[in-house]
């Protein structure tokens, strides 16, 4: 079974600073897929950025990073400059690509992010 | 992009009733769609999984014959939540595979169902 584990319930960082949201992992299948989602208070699933179990480079979207250490099984979520809008809640995802699985996610527990004017 | 419409956004309803929510996928086809349930400042826990033309698959501790999916078509999967009662109160929301966009999933903009 896989299980995704946030250890950060609420972050506070000032504005225009970075920031590093946790996520580690553990699963038994050699192939997956991690994915960070961000959840305003509106509700809806926003996609950040996804890395690979066999991508050797760490994943960056703009302002976001990945830092994946596979021997540690961690996916932490590095934000650049933080603004005002970057508060909500942070979720960790695995996807099971074995073969025979649904590929559903797996989330972590999320950690509330507040950014501080 | 893949885009989930998904319906209601909001919803009150008297206890008993039965309340259906809609996915539907405006530009792609929806092999697999997935239902989650969310209770406030909690994670996404997975309801049930459904395939275009089959039943869904439960996850163990949710109640078939309560939430009832049904994945007619690859475009649109509804969830009804019947006899509702308070404690069915929560945020659903929807995610559908088949899409390309987002490493192939696509959440619905999620179902605030109160039950009073």
């Amino acid at each position: 079974a896989q299980k995704i584990t946030q250890t950060q319930p609420g972050m506070f960082v000032q504005e225009k600073e970075a920031v590093t949201l946790d996520c580690t992992y553990d699963t038994s299948d050699q192939s997956y897929g991690l994915f960070w989602y961000k959840q305003p208070s509106s509700g809806e699933m926003i996609f950040l950025i996804y890395q690979g179990s066999y991508d050797e480079q760490n994943a960056t979207e703009g302002r976001y990073s990945l830092n994946f250490q596979k021997a540690r099984k961690s996916a932490n979520l590095v934000i650049s400059a933080s603004q005002l809008g970057d508060s909500a809640m942070y979720f960790c995802a695995m996807r099971d690509l074995s073969s025979g699985s649904a590929r559903q996610l797996t989330f972590g527990s999320g950690t509330q992010l507040t950014v501080l004017p | 992009g893949a885009v989930v419409s998904q319906h209601p956004s909001r919803v009150i309803c008297k206890s008993g009733t039965s309340v259906k929510i809609e996915c539907r996928s405006l530009d792609f086809q929806a092999t697999t769609m997935f239902w989650y349930r969310q209770f406030p400042k909690q994670s996404l826990m997975l309801m049930a999984t459904s395939n275009e033309g089959s039943k869904a698959t439960y996850e163990q501790g949710v109640e078939k014959d309560k939430f009832l999916i049904n994945h007619a078509s690859l475009t649109l999967s509804t969830l009804t939540v019947t006899s509702a009662h308070p404690e069915d109160s929560s945020f659903y929301i929807c995610s559908a595979r088949g899409g390309g966009a987002n490493y192939g999933y696509t959440f619905g903009s999620g179902t605030r169902l109160t039950v009073v």
